[in-house]
């Protein structure tokens, strides 16, 4: 079975550069989690969408962040102006409920660099 | 709201020698608890976790984790560790109701030497 897909695996691009991040999540999942991970501040959760409804994003660092979500088989991560400090690694990952109870199930994530 | 505190930032064991990383939770009900494997490079992958019933669960990969409700803790183990469990290890805890995400900890890095 497929697992989730993200692409690019690697994206180096320059300050100022929109940046668009793209994850399919596993089929017959009804949530979907978008992560940041860095060596500072460890993994960290972004948004996360229930049946395609953005339930939370507190975790979106600021309006240069977006997510949709705009089917159940297809969510985009976009940073519109990209600065240094967004350099991570970006991770998708979808589980069958946005309860706890649920286990999630991580794509390879996205290398981002920011020159 | 839960929490999660992995108290070792690196741990550096000897191929063959035994493992424990700890794990600590804060949260006022029985939690859902979660241990993830990330190997270089890599995604994270569940290890094992624990809902309820034996506090001593299994999990892949020859690791078992142990549930301590006196103690909110839920530390991981492997009784001989191969120099491939090199990798990082996050402990997660979930509200055992609701629809809250889990919360990860901040990881342990393991390395392991000849």
């Amino acid at each position: 079975d497929a697992g989730v897909i993200q692409s690019p695996r690697h994206e180096v691009t320059e300050m100022g550069q929109e940046v668009t991040l793209r994850c399919k999540p596993i089929s017959g999942h009804n949530s979907l989690f978008w992560y940041r991970q860095t060596m500072m501040r460890g993994l960290e959760l972004l948004i996360y969408f229930n049946n395609n409804v953005p339930i939370d994003d507190s975790g979106m660092p600021e309006d240069r962040f977006s997510a949709k979500m705009p089917n159940a088989s297809f969510s985009t991560l976009k940073i519109q102006p990209s600065e240094p400090r967004d350099s991570a690694v970006y991770f998708c990952a979808s589980s069958l409920g946005a309860g706890s109870g649920n286990t999630i199930y991580f794509g390879e994530g996205s290398w981002l660099t920011v020159v | 709201a839960q929490s999660v505190t992995q108290p070792d930032i690196h741990i550096t064991v000897s191929e063959g020698a035994s493992l424990e990383l700890r794990c600590n939770y804060s949260y006022g009900a029985t939690p859902y608890l979660f241990w993830y494997v990330q190997s270089p490079g890599q995604g994270l992958q569940l290890l094992l976790k624990y809902f309820s019933g034996d506090t001593l669960v299994q999990g892949i990969k020859g690791f078992e984790a142990e549930f301590k409700r006196s103690q909110s803790s839920f530390n991981l183990r492997k009784p001989s560790v191969h120099w491939s469990d090199a990798a990082e290890y996050f402990c997660a805890v979930g509200a055992g109701s609701g629809n809250t995400p889990l919360v990860f900890g901040k990881g342990t890095r393991l390395s392991v030497i000849a």
